[in-house]
């Protein structure tokens, strides 16, 4: 069974960096965008962005351009969301979700468990 | 800001049929994407429920189904049962934004 495993839940105070992992399984990790998808409390779905682990191409939402890094490391089928300085409004839940199929432009059929980010000082 | 409207909450007794909305734009459903259906129940993840405007993933129950028409699209669900009371998101593709992933803005459907 295709199966995303994220990183626990996470306290950090403004101006620390973050980086939180999903792990895929139960699928050839290299084959399959990975996107990233914010949700703040109580509001709905943003994407941030998707990386392809074979190459480690990215492509990011406008309003996530130069605050997030997406990476990956196809040889552990570990992806990565990173942020630098984080901010009291990075407070969210964030999930992975696999692209149904090998491409871009794709639905996403498999989601993480979410990662909860609580920054404050 | 998302790019796709939907009504903020929906409601009706259990076993009638509702339909939420997701309304775009040229440069969206208007452009011949494909809209995409995720329904996220209270604490849980987005689950995909319709993908491709009309295509249900296995074990979707046909109670759930898609349309699409020009610049919008539209989710029913008949037979309505109190386990459907959730989230519900409408997704496509915007060429205005670098052909970013948009979600709606979201319906919740409460069982009454």
């Amino acid at each position: 069974d295709v199966q995303l495993v994220q990183s626990g839940a996470e306290v950090k105070k403004p101006g620390e960096s973050l980086k939180i992992s999903c792990k895929g399984s139960g699928y050839k990790f290299s084959k399959y965008w990975i996107a990233w998808v914010r949700q703040m409390p109580g509001k709905g779905l943003e994407w941030m962005g998707s990386i392809y682990p074979g190459d480690s191409e990215t492509i990011y939402s406008p309003p996530f351009q130069g605050q997030v890094t997406l990476s990956a490391d196809k040889s552990i089928n570990i992806a990565y969301l990173q942020y630098n300085s984080l901010t009291a409004s990075d407070t969210a839940i964030y999930y992975c979700a696999r692209s149904m199929l090998q491409e871009i432009v794709s639905p996403l059929d498999h989601w993480g468990q979410g990662t909860l980010v609580t920054v404050s000082s | 800001q998302s790019v796709l409207t939907q009504p903020p909450s929906v409601s009706e007794a259990p076993g009638q049929r509702v339909t939420i909305s997701c309304a775009g734009s040229s440069s969206n459903i208007g452009a011949s994407f494909d809209v995409h259906w995720y329904q996220q129940l209270p604490g849980t993840p987005p689950k995909l429920l319709i993908y491709g405007n009309n295509n249900r993933p296995s074990g979707v129950p046909d109670r759930f189904s898609g349309s699409k028409s020009g610049s919008s699209a539209s989710l029913a669900i008949t037979g309505l049962q109190a386990e459907d009371e959730a989230d519900y998101y409408c997704q496509s593709y915007d060429s205005s934004l670098s052909f970013s992933k948009v979600f709606g803005t979201g319906t919740k459907v409460t069982v009454l």
